[in-house]
Parts: C-alpha cells; sequence; structure tokens
C-alpha cells in the first residue's frame, strides 16, 4: 500500500527564519494537498497541487510538487510567530483505493 | 469557521459505553469524512459517506460504525469505548465524491475522553 513520509517531525525556529517540510511517497501521486491546523484547531486546506513540477505560491509560502510526482515539500519564508501549528501533506495515488491518507505532519515552533 | 459542524464539543465516559458523534456538513456537501487524531497517530481516516452511501473505509474498528442520513448529517458512533479510544474525532465535508479532486473542510472537533 502508500507509505508516506513527512519530515522532520517537529521544527523550532526563530522568528524571521525559514522553514522547509518534505513530504515523500513510495508510488507515483495523482495530486497532494496541503493542510494547517493551528495548536487546539482543526486542519485548514492550503493548496493542491496536480502537475509535475508544480510550484505554487500564497505570500511567504512556496508549495513545489516533485518532477516525478513522489514528493513534495512546503516552505515558509522569514516565519511569523502566526505560522505556528502542524502542517500536513495529504497525497492522493493513483493506486488509491479511496483511503486517504495524511502524513504525520511537522510541527513548527517559532520563538519570536 | 469551515461551515462544519460537530457535536458534541467535548464528551466525558467511562470504559465499556456508547456514544455518538454528530456532524453537519456544509451547505452543498455531499461527502463527509471521519477522522480520529491522537498524539501519536496523527489524522487517521476512518471513513467516508457519498450522498448517504459508504464510499471509503480506512482503519475503522468492528466497534466503530457510522452512518449519513438523507438530510446528509453524519454520525459516528463508538461502542465497548477503551482508554485508547480517547482523542479528538474530526468530521470534514467536500463537495464531491472523489478524494483526489476535493478539498475538505474539516470541523472543530468532538474531544472523547474515556475514563
Amino acid at each position: 500500500g502508500q507509505q508516506v513520509m513527512q519530515i522532520p517531525q517537529y521544527q523550532h525556529v526563530q522568528e524571521g527564519e525559514d522553514f522547509t517540510t518534505y513530504c515523500n511517497s513510495s508510488t507515483t501521486l495523482s495530486n497532494i494537498q496541503w493542510y494547517k491546523q493551528r495548536p487546539g484547531g482543526h486542519p485548514v486546506f492550503l493548496i493542491q497541487l496536480v502537475k509535475s513540477g508544480e510550484v505554487k505560491k500564497q505570500k511567504r509560502l512556496t508549495f513545489q510538487f516533485g518532477e516525478a510526482k513522489k514528493n513534495s515539500s512546503l516552505h515558509i519564508t522569514a516565519t511569523q510567530t502566526t505560522d505556528v501549528g502542524t502542517y500536513f501533506c495529504a497525497p492522493r495515488a493513483w493506486s488509491n483505493t479511496g483511503k486517504l491518507i495524511f502524513g504525520q505532519g511537522t510541527t513548527l515552533q517559532v520563538k519570536p | 469557521d469551515s461551515g462544519v459542524t460537530q457535536t458534541p464539543k467535548h464528551l466525558i465516559t467511562a470504559t465499556g459505553q456508547r456514544v455518538t458523534l454528530r456532524c453537519s456538513p456544509r451547505s452543498g456537501d455531499l461527502s463527509v469524512y471521519w477522522y480520529q487524531q491522537s498524539l501519536d497517530q496523527g489524522l487517521q481516516f476512518l471513513i467516508q459517506y457519498y450522498n448517504g452511501e459508504e464510499r471509503a473505509k480506512g482503519n475503522i474498528l468492528e466497534r466503530f460504525s457510522a452512518q449519513q442520513f438523507p438530510d446528509l448529517h453524519s454520525e459516528l458512533n463508538l461502542s465497548s469505548l477503551e482508554l485508547g479510544d480517547s482523542a479528538l474525532y474530526f468530521c470534514a465535508s467536500s463537495v464531491g465524491g472523489h478524494p483526489s479532486s476535493n478539498e475538505q473542510f474539516f470541523g472543530p472537533g468532538t474531544r472523547l475522553t474515556v475514563l
């Protein structure tokens, strides 16, 4: 079955530093979604990537989909305290029978 | 506010008991998904319903069951509760039934504590 690895599990940064989380799949993906969950909150959809090599930006957030459509990354430039939370990838595989898999998540702490 | 509502917000019960969690999807959404989130397990997909019918099943225990009613609200029933069932249970909804093309909107969750 589909295996998903999201790294790192935790990241502590100083405010203003950059942050990157990676999501790797054992199988080729049809697309991938990213969600953010603030402490005490619920996951909120950030973006969906569909095309090989796709890059999308949302202000300080940059999302990339690998050329082989097996991995993805989320990069935050100049982190702010409002970026605190857990970032989940949700990769969708072509072989997916309907089961939905989320990555383990990367929890970001930002020190002011 | 995602438009997805879940009740109750908190639930405290004892081992062996049975509880029902309720979810109302966003207006117009036909799919409802249930997830379990515990500290060491991340977001675990339990089950999906689309327009009243079961569409996909994850690692849902036999002690757990769900259904989606004609008005599209859904209920998750947890029985013979164990300490390990303590977790945050999220409901999410989406417009369509295919998980690969639909953004999901999550509710605020129900925190279940089993004592």
